[in-house]
């Protein structure tokens, strides 16, 4: 399989603590991403990665990548109750054409 | 429109009726997907759409599933004779052009389908 894993599966913080997630995968990527995702339905993109990055910054939000480590981690600076969700990694993966193969996911709650 | 619309947004159908979920990608998006998310579980991806070809449609599980797309626009997911394990939230996304150019892609809320 060339899904992404996500780990932890689960994680739970206090607001103002900062959380990290982080994301395996098994094969050469173009680019990763990070989604999140409220409620089990829709998806939001957050940030993209490309292969040829090793770190982007958006907001509160601070994305790695270590392509020798085939992993990723999304770190969510400051958190606000409001962060709680599920959040994704999915990656593009060379020869993969335009599918993008997604991780099992991260569920955050942030408590106040 | 302004974002993917889907429709139904809840479906409620008995075991071996067929289903057609619809997807109305961004206006002017040329590349359209289908995923499936089971419950607490990740996306699956069952098809992706250029134009109105289907250059990858590797995932769809079965010959019970088929999909289509007119006008390069509004695409059509049909499910045959459902099954209960085909409960799950199908999600339309949409793109610019292809995403292993790096392009963002946008989720409609989802089409979430039970099978009784």
């Amino acid at each position: 399989s060339q899904q992404g894993e996500e780990d932890p599966q689960a994680l739970s913080i206090q607001e103002g603590e900062n959380a990290t997630m982080n994301c395996s995968y098994k094969t050469s990527i173009n680019n990763l991403q990070w989604y999140r995702q409220n409620s089990g339905r829709g998806l939001v993109h957050l940030i993209l990665i490309r292969s040829n990055e090793r770190e982007k910054h958006s907001g509160r939000l601070r994305v790695t990548l270590d392509t020798s480590k085939k992993s990723s981690s999304l770190l969510i600076t400051a958190s606000r109750a409001a962060d709680t969700a599920s959040y994704f990694c999915a990656t593009s993966f060379t020869g993969g054409g335009n599918k993008l193969t997604f991780g099992t996911g991260t569920q955050l709650k942030v408590e106040l | 429109g302004a974002g993917v619309s889907q429709s139904p947004s809840n479906k409620v159908t008995e075991k071996g009726k067929d289903v057609e979920l619809r997807c109305d990608p961004i206006s002017g998006h040329t590349a359209l997907y289908w995923y499936r998310q089971s419950l607490g579980q990740g996306l699956e991806f069952l098809i992706y759409f250029q134009g109105n070809s289907a250059p990858d449609k590797s995932g769809l599980p079965s010959d019970r599933f088929s999909a289509e797309r007119t006008g390069g626009s509004v695409s059509t997911l049909t499910i045959q004779r459902t099954q209960q394990e085909d409960s799950a939230v199908y999600l339309c996304a949409s793109s610019l052009v292809g995403q292993a150019l790096g392009n963002t892609i946008y989720f409609g809320e989802g089409s979430w389908l039970t099978v009784v």
